[in-house]
């Protein structure tokens, strides 16, 4: 069965840097969920979309912004990047959860170093 | 504020020993409960789920949990533990009517010989 697919699953980047994380959900999951794991630390809620509009927002930075496309793909675009920026960045999908009692499916996470 | 709190960080065991993670959530409204697997440098896996009906929910790799409204509890069990069980353990609750997951603090289960 297809699953939450992220890339690049591995990226370096310099302080002060951008960078940009993909997210392709499970075929006909609604609702993309962004998550930042830091080291040794329970993950995060970013943000989330549904059908292409923003739906929540958690404790996202203001120097990062992200999206979901018409193919519900998702983006998460990160700028000025600091050395606290490095973590696990996971994405989820599923049917919106305010409806369903679904779970989340994660991708395998996009692994950010920031030097 | 919603909040899930994982009671231990780590919990050590040796192999073929029963184990039990705790977990206590912070509001006793209509909650939908989780418990994900992360092994080393990866992914969240999901270990089980209760939705409704039966309080006691039993999940992939012989892991099973109890919901328990009143104590607004979700404890995670296995009878033997293997060595491979290994792995970071989180804890995870939506709220009726919000969307997202909070995830508890994690628990780290290490398995000795």
């Amino acid at each position: 069965a297809a699953g939450v697919i992220q890339s690049p699953r591995h990226l370096i980047k310099e302080k002060r840097e951008t960078a940009t994380l993909k997210c392709y959900p499970i075929p006909r999951h609604d609702t993309v969920y962004w998550y930042q794991q830091g080291p040794g630390q329970d993950p995060q809620f970013l943000i989330s979309f549904y059908e292409k509009m923003q739906s929540d927002k958690g404790s996202i930075p203001d120097r990062f912004s992200a999206q979901q496309f018409s193919d519900y793909h998702s983006e998460l675009n990160m700028s000025s990047l600091e050395l606290g920026d490095s973590a696990l960045y996971f994405c989820a999908s599923s049917w919106d959860l305010r409806k369903n009692t679904g779970e989340l499916f994660f991708g395998e996470g996009s692994r950010l170093t920031v030097l | 504020a919603q909040s899930v709190t994982q009671l231990d960080s780590q919990v050590p065991v040796f192999e073929e020993a029963p184990v039990e993670l705790r977990c206590n959530y912070s509001s006793s409204v209509s909650v939908y409960l989780f418990w994900y697997v992360q092994y080393p440098n990866q992914g969240l896996q999901l270990l089980l789920k209760y939705l409704s009906g039966s309080t006691l929910v039993k999940g992939i790799n012989g892991f099973e949990a109890e919901f328990n409204k009143s104590q607004t509890s979700f404890h995670l069990r296995k009878p033997s533990v293997h060595i491979s069980d290994t792995a970071e353990y989180f804890c995870a609750v939506k709220w009726r009517g919000a969307q997202k997951l909070v995830f508890g603090q994690g628990t780290r289960l290490t398995i000795n010989p």
